[in-house]
C-alpha cells in the first residue's frame, strides 16, 4: 500500500520560515493536501493541488510538488500556526494520510 | 454555511455495530464526493472510506474493508457509516469531511468518538 512519510517534528523560531516535508513513490505525479490541526479542532485544508492555497487562507502558507516530495512552507511562521499538519494523496481509488508533524514555534 | 454535523458515536463492546451519520447543509450535498476519516486518540488522521456524489461507487481502507459500508442519502442530506465488528483498535473520533474535486477535503464536521471497549 502507498505511504506518505512526514518527519514528526519541526521547530521554528517565530518570524522565520518552516518548511514540512512529506515523501512519497512518485508524489509529484499526484495531487497533495495539506491540513493543518490545532488541539482539540477539526482538520483545515491549507493548500490542495501541492501550490495551490483555499481561500482565507494566509499567503506565507505555500507549496511545492516534484519528485518524491512535497513541500508545506509557512514563510515568516507565527504563533497561530503552531499546529500538526498532516500531507495527503490519492493512490488510484484511496486516499492515504502522512504520519502528520506537530510544528512548535519557538 | 457549511455545516458537517457527525452523531451516532459512543461506547460498544468489540464484536458489536455501530451507525454513524452525518448531516449535511448548507450546500448541494448530491453533488459532492463524501468520505470518513478518524483519527485514534493521540495519533494520526486515517482515511477510512469514501462514496462518489451518487453513492454507486464506494471504496474503502484496507483495514476496515469488509467491516465498514459507507452510504449514504441524498433526500436526507445525510452520510453514513455503517461499522460492524468493532474492534479495540477502531476507537478514534470519526470525522465526515466533503470532497471538493481536485481541491480536497474542504469542509469536516465536529467529529464523533467511537469507544471498543468491553
Amino acid at each position: 500500500s502507498y505511504e506518505l512519510t512526514q518527519p514528526p517534528s519541526v521547530s521554528v523560531p517565530p518570524g522565520q520560515t518552516a518548511s514540512i516535508t512529506c515523501s512519497g513513490d512518485n508524489l509529484g505525479n499526484k495531487y497533495v493536501c495539506w491540513y493543518q490541526q490545532k488541539p482539540g479542532q477539526s482538520p483545515v485544508l491549507v493548500m490542495y493541488q501541492g501550490s495551490k492555497r483555499p481561500s482565507g487562507i494566509p499567503e506565507r502558507f505555500s507549496g511545492s510538488n516534484s519528485g518524491n516530495a512535497a513541500t508545506l512552507t509557512i514563510s515568516g511562521t507565527q504563533a497561530m500556526d503552531e499546529a500538526d499538519y498532516y500531507c495527503q494523496a490519492w493512490d488510484t481509488i484511496t486516499a492515504v494520510f502522512g504520519g502528520g508533524t506537530t510544528l512548535t514555534v519557538l | 454555511q457549511v455545516q458537517l454535523v457527525e452523531s451516532g458515536g459512543g461506547v460498544v463492546q468489540p464484536g458489536r455495530s455501530l451507525r454513524l451519520s452525518c448531516a449535511a447543509s448548507g450546500f448541494i450535498f448530491s453533488r459532492y464526493t463524501m468520505h470518513w476519516v478518524r483519527q485514534a486518540p493521540g495519533k494520526g488522521l486515517e482515511w477510512v472510506a469514501v462514496t462518489s456524489y451518487d453513492g454507486r461507487k464506494k471504496y474503502y481502507a484496507d483495514s476496515v474493508k469488509g467491516r465498514f459500508t459507507i452510504s449514504r442519502d441524498n433526500y436526507k442530506n445525510t452520510l453514513y457509516l455503517q461499522m460492524n465488528s468493532l474492534r479495540p483498535e477502531d476507537a478514534a473520533v470519526y470525522y465526515c469531511a466533503r470532497d471538493d474535486t481536485d481541491i480536497g477535503n474542504d469542509y469536516w464536521g465536529q467529529g464523533t468518538l467511537v469507544t471498543v471497549s468491553s
